[in-house]
């Protein structure tokens, strides 16, 4: 089983729709979870962290299910500009140790 | 977050040649990271560049092929060495810039294409 495991898309959605985007991870010991984008031929850039009592930031939702090993990202009110790949990814350890990260889920808005 | 600039943004080089890819950070990083992304894959980290000793690299990457520096907490370079064109990547490096967490922030990339 893959270490994070993310459906790669593309997910194609017209503006305005609400999209949502799983991940799964395999070490039950993980400490840490992060949404990063990744645009066309750009670096990652951080979108938020998962914490478990879930967050918010604007229009975006994120959840952490530890017991059954499980993230997701909520888009509300989809952008054309929200046009990009989303990597779930998590430390598997405590501590400024590497990240692993998923191939990611690539969003098209739509006009 | 963190300011991270890498060098050169790309390049194009010729089978059996080397490049060294330099990595700096505006602030004093504890951890720096060193990851390839090949054509419509994610991220696959090559090594973490260790302060004052020998990197740490994971497995299916060796020093003879990726040496890499860290002389100081800002700066690492990491060299591919004897370049064929299954090199041809981004080459991204990371670094924990804020103090206390685990986050990770990315520079720019390299683009390396070898012919």
């Amino acid at each position: 089983r893959k270490e994070v495991e993310q459906d790669p898309g593309p997910f194609n959605v017209p503006e305005g729709a609400t999209v949502a985007f799983n991940c799964t991870y395999s070490n039950s010991a993980s400490q840490s979870f992060f949404w990063y984008r990744q645009d066309c031929r750009k670096e990652p850039k951080l979108l938020m962290s998962v914490y478990s009592s879930g967050n918010e930031d604007g229009r975006f939702t994120a959840q952490l299910n530890r017991a059954s090993q499980y993230i997701s990202l909520l888009i509300r009110d989809s952008k054309l500009s929200d046009s990009a790949t989303y990597l779930c990814v998590v430390n598997p350890r405590a501590g400024n140790t590497p990240l692993v990260f998923g191939k990611g889920t690539r969003l098209s808005v739509i006009a | 977050s963190a300011v991270i600039s890498q060098k050169p943004s790309r390049d194009i080089c010729q089978r059996g040649t080397s490049l060294t890819i330099q990595c700096q950070v505006d602030s004093q990083v504890t951890m720096m990271f060193w990851y390839r992304q090949q054509p419509g894959q994610s991220l696959t980290l090559i090594a973490t560049a260790n302060q004052g000793s020998e990197a740490t690299y994971e497995s299916g990457f060796v020093i003879d092929k990726f040496p890499i520096s860290r002389p100081n907490l800002t700066f690492s370079t990491l060299t591919v060495s004897n370049m064929s064109p299954e090199d041809s990547s981004i080459y991204l490096c990371s670094a924990d810039r804020d103090v206390g967490t685990d986050t990770q922030y990315f520079g720019p990339g390299t683009r390396l294409t070898v012919l």
